[in-house]
């Protein structure tokens, strides 16, 4: 199985600062047919499903605002929200699609400071 | 709009089952996978298996091998997920989610949109 890290665990920001999450596969998840990473990044606000925020690593999904990035290739991604907004406030999670199982992150908890 | 509304919590034994229900909304439910995630009351995301509605075909991951079945009724553009012999670490909220694009050779399991979930509690 692919094993997802993700760190920190948890971090806390001030309004208006960018904040980056780190997650890294214990392996390459480099689909070579698409030349695309399997990558995708959701957030959890308390109480609600998850949301898709970004996929193939760095496509951001309709309607996610653009302060939110995804960067990386092969084993090692970032997800960036650039310049902090109160509603951010969640639990950021990294999923790899490239094979089954499915693996996701531990997670990463945003706070505002 | 698309959608999945998945059927109400459920209070269950230790040795019982459950069957949770994701109904499909606002896309073709044939053409899609279907995908079951759940999470434990406070702990993160673990993905438990998918199935291809067009097929029939399903990939459950191994720890759930022989205690899970995952089936839908197209007719009714439903998602079933069975889990038995239900322990007190089964207790979580169980998640469907539909994989976001229907690509030919199913590569393209980023996962939107969810279900609301699902509450299972197994107690005695």
């Amino acid at each position: 199985d692919i094993v997802m890290t993700q760190s920190p665990d948890s971090l806390v920001a001030s309004l208006g600062e960018r904040a980056t999450i780190n997650c890294k596969s214990s392996r390459t998840i480099l689909h070579s047919s698409y030349n695309k990473n399997s990558l995708a990044w959701y957030s959890q606000k308390p109480g609600q499903p998850p949301k898709l925020l970004i996929y193939w690593a760095s496509t951001r999904q309709s309607g996610v605002p653009d302060r939110f990035s995804g960067s990386g290739s092969g084993t090692d991604f970032t997800l960036t929200i650039g310049g902090l907004q109160a509603e951010d406030v969640a639990v950021y999670y990294c999923q790899q699609y490239y094979s089954s199982p499915f693996t996701f992150g531990g997670g990463t908890k945003v706070e505002i400071k | 709009q698309v959608q999945l509304v998945q059927s109400g919590p459920e209070v269950k034994k230790p040795g019982a089952s459950v069957k949770v229900s994701c109904k499909a909304s606002g896309f073709p439910f044939n053409s899609y996978l279907i995908h079951w995630v759940r999470q434990a009351p406070g702990q993160g995301l673990e993905w438990m298996g998918w199935i291809n509605v067009y097929n029939g075909n399903r990939d459950y991951v191994q720890k759930f091998q022989g205690r899970v079945t995952m089936t839908t009724d197209t007719s009714a553009t439903t998602a079933y997920m069975e889990l038995r012999s239900l322990r007190s670490d089964d207790t979580a909220v169980y998640y469907c989610a539909r994989a976001g694009e229907n690509c030919p050779d199913a590569t393209c399991n980023w996962l939107d949109p969810w279900g609301q979930g699902t509450l299972v509690t197994v107690s005695s």
